[in-house]
């Protein structure tokens, strides 16, 4: 049981370059969600899956294109880098279900450099 | 959406000292509010969550409070140890469906 994996750990992407960081989960979550960390920001939600063949708009999603493969895979692309989206993503999947095992899981990150 | 607000940023106590996080809400449908760890260079990890039928929740040398009615949840670390020493984060959350975090406590345990 892996939890949640995402790859790569790091980038280097020039300005303008595209790119796509994968995530996949085995807990059979329905909701999946993609994170940016960034010093004293804490924790911005980019986009989220809410289950299978949705997704919708976070706090930040301006530059982000999102694809919810199936229910274990969610991918977040980068269609045109820029400094400014420099930062450590997290992919994160929750059960979405009022029950016992409500928590958000997270992804060991991402950590992504622009230049 | 949900706002969430933290304070304060960073948290400098003596071991054995008690620490206390305060986090604020603006969505009042929100019912699930998780507190995570972070240490450095690692993912976050959950160590404590309330629901808000619940006004207290104890795990040990930590605890977390809920005021509904202000909108207002604190995390309370007790003797504390240098392994403590994280970034904590609040967040709050619908059924537990789109979690909105804030900004982060950085706490340092000193020995």
């Amino acid at each position: 049981n892996a939890g949640v994996t995402q790859t790569p750990k790091f980038q280097v992407l020039k300005t303008g370059q595209s790119m796509t960081l994968q995530c996949a989960q085995d807990m059979n979550h329905n909701s999946m969600y993609w994170y940016r960390q960034d010093p004293g920001m804490g924790l911005r939600l980019i986009y989220y899956s809410a289950s299978e063949g949705t997704t919708d708009k976070g706090e930040v999603p301006n530059g982000y294109n999102v694809s919810r493969l199936n229910k274990r895979e969610f991918s977040l692309r980068l269609e045109s880098a820029a400094p400014s989206q420099t930062s450590v993503y997290f992919c994160a999947s929750s059960a979405n279900l009022w029950g016992t095992d409500t928590e958000a899981f997270f992804g060991q990150g991402t950590r992504l450099t622009v230049v | 959406g949900e706002n969430v607000e933290q304070h304060p940023s960073t948290l400098s106590v003596q071991e054995g000292d008690s620490a206390v996080i305060k986090c604020t809400y603006s969505d009042s449908a929100s019912n699930y509010f998780p507190w995570y760890k972070q240490e450095l260079g690692k993912r976050p990890q959950l160590i404590i969550d309330i629901r808000s039928n619940v006004g207290e929740k104890k795990d040990q040398r930590i605890a977390v409070t809920l005021n509904k009615t202000a909108k207002h949840f604190s995390l309370h670390i007790t003797e504390t140890q240098p392994e403590d020493s994280a970034v904590y984060f609040c967040a709050a959350s619908i059924y537990g469906n789109q979690f909105y975090f804030g900004t982060g406590t950085s706490l340092t345990v000193i020995p």
